[in-house]
């Protein structure tokens, strides 16, 4: 699985949209990007996943490198609810989800 | 609350003593993965199964660790001769997927274990 590098830690002020990169530059080509999050405690919770085209859903919208190198994940309104860690993991279609550090993402009001 | 449940949610040990942990997945998903997760770390796969066949086993930790799924329903996790590097975050998930479309995966709670 390739790996993944993602800053360990941003602010994001409520309301605004919070931008999350994700370097992935070892993807190879059956492997997809996925988000997830894991507020503290709690088991992680799936946001998204893309293979090559941008991908928007209730939560959120990945934006994927046309070189599929690098990814962004994008909350459109940030809310304190969305205070958490993302993690942002290549991985082929069976899932076997290997997580790295992650950013740790605090909205502030 | 995902629809996966895993008990217990919290387990403690003696070194030397065995273990055992429960998942109950989301019904009519046919994947289920286990993942340890320690302090400060993100979460680490493990073993899944599609059904009640297990997929892959080599990332289980040691041979003291093992895992079933004997009816492609719920699924257990057993720390033979538990150490204190065991004391983690035991995560199960579930998912409805193929070989070819991958679904998102439902975590459970979480058994957190503490060996002493």
């Amino acid at each position: 699985d390739a790996k993944t590098t993602q800053p360990p830690s941003m602010d994001c002020a409520e309301g605004r949209a919070a931008n999350l990169p994700c370097n992935h530059s070892t993807i190879s080509g059956n492997e997809y990007v996925y988000w997830y999050r894991q507020i503290h405690s709690q088991g992680p919770q799936y946001i998204i996943h893309g293979l090559k085209n941008n991908e928007t859903n209730e939560m959120a919208s990945l934006i994927i490198t046309e070189d599929r190198k690098s990814s962004t994940l994008i909350l459109p309104h940030a809310t304190l609810r969305d205070t958490a860690v993302y993690y942002c993991i290549a991985a082929d279609s069976w899932g076997k989800l290997q997580f790295g550090a992650g950013t740790q993402v605090v909205v502030t009001p | 609350d995902t629809g996966v449940s895993q008990n217990p949610r919290h387990k403690i040990t003696k070194r030397g003593q065995n273990v055992t942990f429960r998942c109950d997945p989301i019904s009519e998903h046919n994947r289920l993965y286990w993942y340890r997760q320690t302090l400060g770390q993100g979460p680490e796969f493990l073993t899944y199964f599609q059904n009640e066949a297990q997929l892959e086993k080599s990332r289980l930790l040691s041979d003291r660790f093992s895992a079933e799924r004997p009816k492609g329903s719920f699924s257990t996790l057993e720390i033979q001769r538990t150490e204190q590097g065991d004391s983690a975050m035991y995560l199960c998930a579930s998912s409805l997927a193929s070989q070819t479309d991958p679904y998102e995966q439902y975590f459970g709670p979480g058994t957190r274990l503490t060996v002493t």
